[in-house]
């Protein structure tokens, strides 16, 4: 299985701010997902994190809100950019594809960062 | 559009079997994953359905039927450790994208 770490594990923070949130992985994968759930609710995808280029967004995200980077096969980071209390929610990044795996049916999720807005 | 329906509680006592259902209906169709969460943490696998039958992993099964767009997750001799929620997802694509359903609460009682 992998490891994957997320930082912060939570954050408060004021309206009209950005917050990078970072999502680390001991091993390389092939793909890697960033999702938003509100407490108590399911899962929403937001973006493929695609190494090395732009991210792919779900309907309802735009990239400006957004940002997405990935530089590499064991990292990304999500920005959650001009924060309105409605972005108030838990951001966790998935995995997918680990290094000697044949094929990415599981997925792996980071722990989540709590995110909320005032 | 697409949809996964699924009951938003169930409750069982210790020992018991519980089923939960998952009714989908998405564009494309590569697979039918259940995932588990318990409150405050990340959601873990629990199983997989490419194609039509039962599969099972210890005390969890799982089943999926292609042509009724329906699978359901088996839980047997339930612990009080497995009250948590469970979501189903599909996965539509050789992208590996999950769309998740509503999610389960599933309250286990002594």
């Amino acid at each position: 299985s992998a490891v994957i770490s997320q930082k912060p594990s939570r954050d408060i923070c004021q309206r009209g701010t950005s917050l990078t949130i970072q999502c680390q992985v001991d091993s390389q994968v092939t793909m890697m997902f960033w999702y938003r759930q509100q407490p108590g609710q399911s899962l929403t995808l937001i973006a493929t994190a695609n190494q090395g280029s732009e991210a792919t967004y779900e309907s309802g995200f735009v990239i400006d809100k957004f940002p997405i980077s990935r530089p590499n096969l064991t990292f990304s980071t999500l920005t959650v950019s001009n924060m309105s209390p409605e972005d108030s929610s838990i951001y966790l990044c998935s995995v997918v594809g680990l290094a000697g795996v044949n094929y990415g049916v599981e997925q792996f999720f980071g722990p989540g960062t709590r995110l909320t807005v005032l | 559009g697409q949809s996964l329906e699924q009951p938003s509680e169930v409750t069982a006592v210790e020992g018991a079997i519980v089923q939960i259902n998952c009714t989908y209906q998405t564009s494309g169709f590569y697979g039918l994953s259940w995932y588990q969460q318990h409150d405050g943490g990340a959601p873990t696998f629990l199983s997989y359905n490419a194609l039509d039958g039962l599969e099972e992993t210890g005390r969890f099964s799982s089943f999926l039927s292609r042509s009724d767009s329906y699978g359901y997750l088996l839980l047997q001799e339930l612990q009080m450790k497995d009250s948590a929620s469970y979501f189903c997802a599909v996965c539509e694509d050789s992208s590996y994208k999950l769309i998740f359903g509503s999610g389960t609460r599933l309250l286990v009682r002594p």
